[in-house]
């Protein structure tokens, strides 16, 4: 089945930087990959998503890429804010005998210092 | 218009007794997931409900674990003889039909966070 890592596991910056959060996934199948964003006490709540016929996405302060050949895609904030503190999970879709099933990487904890 | 639901928000409950944790899905999705997502770790699949199509029991960890959805609509997961490894965040999902060659954004509930003691 899919297994997907992600690092780091934790990621602290100053308001205003950049951060970046790195997933690899293990199935060439796997056709769809979304971020997810869970405040503490919440379920995750999608942020964006990419497919695999599109090597990037940019909504706002927030981008994905994908690199299907190397297997990983990444997430890049900019300009972070306070409120991007969270803890931010990749996941993969579409593999074999899974085209419905998230399999999730173990999140990153973002904390964005004032 | 209201999300996904989750009934308790939190369960205490002794190592070997039953808990029933109930999952209120969006309004028209007919698609459903249970997921448990553990300390530090992310969340794992368990089950997957399609309209009246067999559901996919493939991530149920031991046959003490079970989940009905009944009308279409509501579910409940069912764990028996619960067992402290169970303490965990139990999340309920809900989305459209996917659509063959697409994805539905899959939407959360708050979870339920079950302790055994």
């Amino acid at each position: 089945g899919e297994n997907v890592e992600q690092h780091p596991s934790t990621l602290s910056v100053q308001e205003g930087d950049s951060a970046v959060i790195k997933c690899t996934y293990s199935d060439s199948a796997s056709n769809y990959f979304p971020w997810y964003k869970q405040e503490l006490g919440k379920g995750p709540q999608l942020i964006i998503d990419i497919r695999s016929n599109v090597g990037e996405k940019k909504d706002q302060r927030i981008a994905v890429t994908l690199n299907k050949t190397a297997k990983h895609f990444s997430l890049h904030i900019t300009e972070t804010q306070p409120e991007d503190s969270a803890v931010y999970f990749c996941a993969a879709s579409g593999g074999e005998g899974s085209n419905y099933k998230l399999t999730f990487g173990k999140g990153t904890l973002l904390t964005v210092n004032p | 218009g209201a999300g996904v639901s989750q009934s308790p928000s939190n369960k205490v409950t002794e190592k070997g007794k039953d808990v029933e944790l109930r999952c209120d899905p969006i309004s028209g999705h007919t698609a459903l997931y249970w997921y448990r997502q553990s300390l530090g770790q992310g969340l794992e699949f368990l089950i997957y409900f399609q309209g009246n199509s067999a559901p996919d029991k493939s991530g149920l960890p031991s046959d003490r674990f079970s989940a009905e959805r009944t009308g279409g609509s509501v579910s409940t997961l069912t764990i028996q003889r619960t067992q402290q490894e169970d303490s965990a965040v139990y999340l309920c999902a809900s989305s459209l039909a996917r659509l063959a060659g697409g994805y539905n954004e899959q939407f959360f509930g708050p979870g339920t966070r079950l302790t055994v003691l």
